[in-house]
């Protein structure tokens, strides 16, 4: 089945410490993005790439790093010039930009916990 | 002001009844609509998509676009405890551009 991985489900860190979410999608999808979810809140856009070895900020990169060495592969960094990093983090993809006629698929989020 | 703003609930209605879910929006500009579903501890699907105004039907669930209001909604009908979810709302510029979201309404089906 295609789709999108997310790992790990849940995630914890104390403060000060770099964590590293994985997303791997296997759609052969050319975008993909990373966005964060909180409460009461829409989906954020953290930073998305469309293609491979190029990516952009979103609305709320500060503090966040990505790479897109492979296609299928789009890590997220939480650093700890995050001042507010717990979350749950959401992973997407899509053939081209995310709108109705190239649909955004999502992985099943990481929900990172910083103590 | 947001851009998008939809109403958090939670929304609870009984099995069968038929739920309506809205979102209002401020830039008049915005031409692409979307309707994802969340499952609790899931990843959003997309479960209707309208361009510009009109509605749009698939099985028990119809999308609206009122673009003079700023308005769209969704409506289920015949809803299912299985339609319990969050619903948001999404929307675009147009194809090139990101996707700007509601917070979600929570509904809740009783059986």
């Amino acid at each position: 089945d295609g789709g999108i991985t997310q790992s790990p489900k849940y995630l914890f860190r104390k403060e000060g410490q770099n964590v590293t979410l994985s997303c791997e999608q296997n759609l052969n999808h050319d975008a993909m993005y990373w966005y964060r979810q909180d409460p009461g809140q829409g989906l954020r856009l953290i930073y998305y790439s469309q293609i491979v070895n190029d990516f952009q900020k979103g609305d709320i990169a500060e503090g966040y790093s990505v790479s897109r060495e492979k296609k299928e592969s789009f890590p997220l960094t939480v650093t700890s010039a995050q001042k507010n990093p717990t979350a749950f983090y959401l992973c997407a993809s899509s053939m081209g930009a995310g709108t109705g006629s190239s649909p955004l698929h999502f992985g099943n989020g990481t929900r990172l916990t910083v103590t | 002001q947001k851009e998008v703003e939809q109403d958090p609930g939670p929304l609870s209605v009984p099995e069968g009844a038929i739920v309506s879910l809205n979102c209002t929006y401020s830039n008049s500009a915005f031409q692409y609509f979307m309707w994802y579903r969340q499952y609790s501890r899931k990843g959003p699907e997309l479960l209707m998509y309208t361009y510009s105004s009109g509605n749009k039907e698939d099985g028990r669930f119809t999308a609206q676009v009122d673009k003079s209001s700023k308005y769209i909604s969704l409506f289920i009908r015949d809803s299912q405890p299985s339609d319990s979810a969050t619903y948001l709302c999404a929307m675009s510029l147009d194809s090139n551009y990101q996707l700007i979201w509601g917070a979600g309404t929570k509904l809740i089906i009783k059986p």
